[in-house]
């Protein structure tokens, strides 16, 4: 069956740097895009980006700009999720998603099927 | 990429229907057939109901039904159980290959 297993949870620092880790397993890994979602205590769901498998194109919110990273391991079937420059409001819980069939031209990560269960990264000094 | 706006709560009785709204612009939910919508239980992760505006995955009970007019989007949950008490989220393609979610709606069941 369809896992993705996340790395566990992180202490970090104010200004210090993030990597969260999605190993995906029971289906094909560069045909499905991967989805980085967020989720602050006790708010809504932020999306930060997403990253086709099978070419390593990237897409981020612009809220991201620059200080995320997102990387494809095709020998591993495991994607990263880097996060720069953190800061206190980065505190949330960060989800990866399998989505759509992004390998096949035009389809794009718009359904958000099977989620990794989630990453709790607390920043604080 | 502005959130979509959801209300932030609704609420009804056992058997009951609630609809919840999702307002976006003719850039994000006005724009594309390409909107979802997800239910989340506390502590757990998000779980699809409605994809592409109206159309639920194998599984989902047909009392979860959705629709799309103009830049609004709306989930309908008919015949309210307990189980359906959760957070709902309505998610959009905004286009330039990015998306938004909505601010997110409480779900009381009464």
């Amino acid at each position: 069956q369809v896992q993705l297993v996340q790395s566990g949870a992180e202490v970090k620092k104010p200004g210090a740097s993030l990597r969260v880790s999605c190993k995906t397993s029971g289906y094909p890994f560069s045909v499905y895009g991967i989805t980085w979602v967020r989720q602050a205590p006790g708010e809504g769901l932020a999306w930060m980006g997403w990253i086709s498998t099978h070419d390593g194109k990237t897409t981020y919110a612009e809220n991201f700009q620059g200080r995320v990273t997102m990387t494809a391991d095709t020998s591993t079937g495991t994607v990263h999720m880097d996060l720069r420059s953190l800061r206190s409001d980065d505190t949330a819980i960060y989800y990866c998603v399998r989505g759509e069939m992004t390998v096949i031209p035009g389809v794009l990560p718009h359904k958000l099927v099977d989620w990794g269960q989630g990453t709790l990264v607390t920043v604080s000094s | 990429q502005s959130a979509l706006t959801q209300p932030p709560s609704a609420s009804g009785s056992p058997g009951q229907s609630v609809t919840i709204s999702c307002t976006g612009t003719n850039n994000d939910v006005g724009a594309y057939n390409y909107v979802s919508w997800y239910q989340q239980h506390p502590g757990k992760a998000p779980k699809v109901l409605i994809f592409e505006v109206n159309k639920r995955p194998s599984g989902v009970p047909a009392r979860f039904s959705a629709s799309k007019s103009d830049n609004t989007a709306s989930l309908t949950v008919s015949g309210l159980q307990a189980e359906d008490e959760a957070d709902y989220y309505c998610f959009s393609y905004a286009g330039t290959k990015t998306f938004v979610f909505g601010t997110g709606t409480k779900v009381t069941v009464l």
